[in-house]
């Protein structure tokens, strides 16, 4: 079964409106961390936000908030006032286990994103 | 620029020869992870070390694939004998410690096998 998945393989958004991109995960670890990743057209993967399972808050960073509702396990990224330089893949990743345990991050298969003028 | 650095961030190769890719930590990290990314895919788990130490390296191919880090100097990772099939973006990333705080990412090596 897929750890982390992401149904939208690609989606349009307008300038300045607000996009969620879906993802849901799967794990038996009461201990777990979500992150989101951006992947521009040059390639680097820069880190967006995260959310722990503990954390009793959703996450927010500037214009990302993620959307966490554990008990439906997903972990839904909302970018709002959207920008041009916001076209790019968008990954959401998952790392279990305590944490003292190894970190590896299991990632979703992406979100491209493309804002239009 | 104190972020993770990979190099080179493009290396051709001919099937046969071999690969090396280099992988500076972030200053202060200790932790180091490799991914690989086909194209259009996700980023998909190779090995993490810590300084002389191989922790999890489950997602390394069995043949011709070994990463070290040693105590000093970058983490390798190097593939042998390489086919076209190993043409892939490989990606390096650090943490401080286990657990703590993202991993932040190189811009990794795009590796193309002729």
């Amino acid at each position: 079964a897929q750890k982390i998945t992401q149904t939208q393989p690609g989606m349009f958004v307008q300038e300045k409106e607000a996009v969620t991109l879906d993802c849901t995960y799967d794990t038996s670890d009461p201990s777990y961390g979500l992150f989101w990743y951006k992947q521009p057209s040059s390639g680097e993967m820069i880190f967006l936000i995260y959310q722990g399972s503990y954390d009793q808050q959703n996450a927010t960073e500037g214009r990302y908030s993620l959307n966490f509702q554990k008990a439906r396990k997903s972990a839904n990224l909302v970018i709002s006032a959207s920008q041009l330089g916001d076209s790019a893949m968008y990954f959401c990743a998952m790392r279990e286990g305590r944490l003292a345990a190894g970190n590896k991050l299991t990632f979703g298969g992406g979100t491209r994103v493309l804002v239009k003028p | 620029n104190a972020g993770v650095m990979q190099n080179p961030r493009h290396l051709v190769r001919r099937r046969g020869q071999e690969a090396r890719l280099r992988c500076s930590p972030m200053k202060g990290h200790s932790h180091v992870y490799w991914y690989r990314q086909l194209p259009e895919e996700g980023l998909k788990f190779m090995v993490y070390l810590q300084k002389e130490n191989i922790i999890d390296e489950s997602g390394m191919p069995k043949e011709r694939f070994s990463a070290e880090f040693p105590k000093e100097g970058p983490s390798i990772l190097r593939i042998q004998q390489v086919v076209r099939g190993d043409s892939a973006a490989y990606f390096c990333a650090s943490s401080p410690g286990s657990g703590e705080g993202p991993q932040h990412f190189g811009d990794g090596t795009r590796l193309s096998i002729l």
